[in-house]
């Protein structure tokens, strides 16, 4: 089981604004970092930290972080951004392990 | 152009060993920590191993631990995951992926991830 809990699969009509959220006792301490992964590819680094986007990640991907919870949101939701979406952060234990959320399959409508 | 490539992967028999390589260009691979994130078939992903830049830091998932060995050869830029007593709940693509930190040390990040090596262990 994973320490960082993801919604398995989220909707969202074109153009829309969508939320996709990961809980964890270590997102006390640490920040997530967030990846796409579109079927048959390699994950794709799309927010790391508070609100920091890789160059060539369009504006419409942000981050946000309270407690135990860190967000990624997607304003404008188009079609090309239905994909598997991972957290990761370290685990609670203090021991610099690696742990990702158990994923977020996006589906555009 | 930074990039990673996995090659090693292939099928191999329970209790078998095989071991995967990582080739990193376009970056000084020296003053990277280095990780080996795994995807079973249909599933989702799963940090394996982490490895700092000089190799004095080592960490490894409780599920590979004592069976998988991670280094690295800064001189030839290269990755490496020792996999031995393979298992079938082992079967997976395994990436390596370049790790970077901010100051503080409370926020990693992977980025770039190599195209992955698909690892079958079946009798």
């Amino acid at each position: 089981s994973s320490e960082l809990t993801q919604d398995p699969a989220v909707s969202v009509a074109l153009g829309q604004t969508v939320r996709i959220t990961c809980q964890g006792d270590s997102l006390r301490s640490y920040y997530a970092s967030w990846y796409q992964q579109k079927p048959g590819q390699a994950p794709v680094l799309v927010i790391y930290g508070k609100n920091n986007r890789p160059s060539g990640i369009p504006d419409r991907f942000s981050g946000s972080s309270s407690g135990n919870t860190a967000s990624l949101t997607i304003t404008g939701a188009q079609a090309e951004d239905e994909a598997d979406y991972y957290c990761n952060s370290r685990d609670s234990s203090g021991n610099h392990l690696g742990v990702f959320g158990g994923g977020t399959k996006l589906t555009v409508l | 152009e930074v990039q990673l490539v996995e090659s090693g992967g292939g099928l191999v028999k329970p209790g078998g060993s095989l071991r995967l390589s990582c080739a990193a260009s376009g970056f000084t691979f020296s003053s990277y920590s280095m990780n080996w994130v795994r995807q079973a078939p249909g599933k989702g992903l799963e940090w394996v191993s982490s490895i700092s830049s000089s190799s004095s830091y080592i960490h490894y998932a409780d599920s590979v631990k004592g069976r998988f060995t991670i280094s690295r050869d800064n001189a030839k830029n290269s990755l490496y995951l020792q996999m031995n007593s393979l298992r079938a709940e082992d079967t997976a693509v395994y990436y390596c992926a370049r790790e970077d930190f901010d100051w503080s040390r409370t926020l990693n990040w992977f980025d770039p991830w190599g195209q992955g090596t698909l690892v079958t262990v079946s009798s």
